[in-house]
């Protein structure tokens, strides 16, 4: 049972325009949901996070959403760069007793193109 | 330099035998975490330990085992009960076990089976 899904394997986007990459989670006792962006061999490298009691968070280019009512949420990137690509994958942590366990989605390959 | 450092980048296990995977961290920090990356998978947990000489399974433990001896190691040994031991390991870690801590990751270990 996937608690966090990112259901864009992909997603192509021109240099200079808005990348928005979704994720969608089950399990409404999450209280943080964090980005991490990865590149090939290498471990992935934290961007961002939100609290579950807020509804945006901003930091430079980029912006993370969060939706309680529907369980989504969504990060932005604006303006998108070529060195943005990546695997850009969602992860939740929090559950109760859970400590700060990720549990992660599966992944969305961005493509920054010029 | 603060970071996670994870050797060796590439290993090679024969049937039956057991490898350890190391990590070693200088950024003083309490919690530690294993990852599997799977092609095409989010990351899952293996094992965390959330302070030196304390240490739970995660959701896919089976197979494997760690110590935390000190602050600084958490080393992972893939024993020959592992039957798909063929992935991208990754470690981790956080200040505390505080789901408001965000994780940070080393570079990873890519076992293969010969």
């Amino acid at each position: 049972d996937q608690q966090v899904k990112q259901n864009s394997p992909s997603l192509s986007v021109q240099e200079g325009r808005i990348s928005i990459l979704n994720c969608d989670y089950t399990n409404s006792m999450f209280d943080y949901f964090l980005w991490y962006k990865k590149y090939p061999a290498e471990g992935p490298t934290f961007l961002i996070s939100i609290s579950s009691i807020k509804d945006k968070n901003e930091d430079g280019r980029f912006t993370v959403f969060l939706n309680k009512s529907a369980k989504h949420l969504s990060l932005h990137i604006v303006p998108s760069q070529p060195g943005d690509s990546a695997v850009y994958f969602c992860a939740a942590s929090g559950i109760t007793g859970g400590g700060n366990k990720l549990t992660f989605g599966t992944g969305t390959q961005l493509k920054v193109e010029l | 330099d603060g970071g996670i450092t994870q050797s060796p980048k590439y290993l090679f296990r024969k049937e039956g035998q057991n490898v350890t995977l190391s990590c070693e961290q200088n950024l003083n920090h309490d919690a530690m975490y294993w990852y599997r990356q799977d092609p095409g998978q989010g990351l899952r947990l293996i094992y965390y330990s959330q302070i030196v000489n304390d240490f739970q399974k995660g959701d896919i433990a089976e197979g494997y085992s760690v110590s935390r001896e000190k602050k600084e190691s958490f080393p992972l040994t893939v024993t020959s009960a592992q039957k798909n031991p063929t992935a991208f390991y990754l470690c981790a870690s956080s200040r505390t076990d505080d789901s408001n801590q965000p994780q940070h990751f080393g570079d990873g270990t890519r076992l293969s089976i010969l």
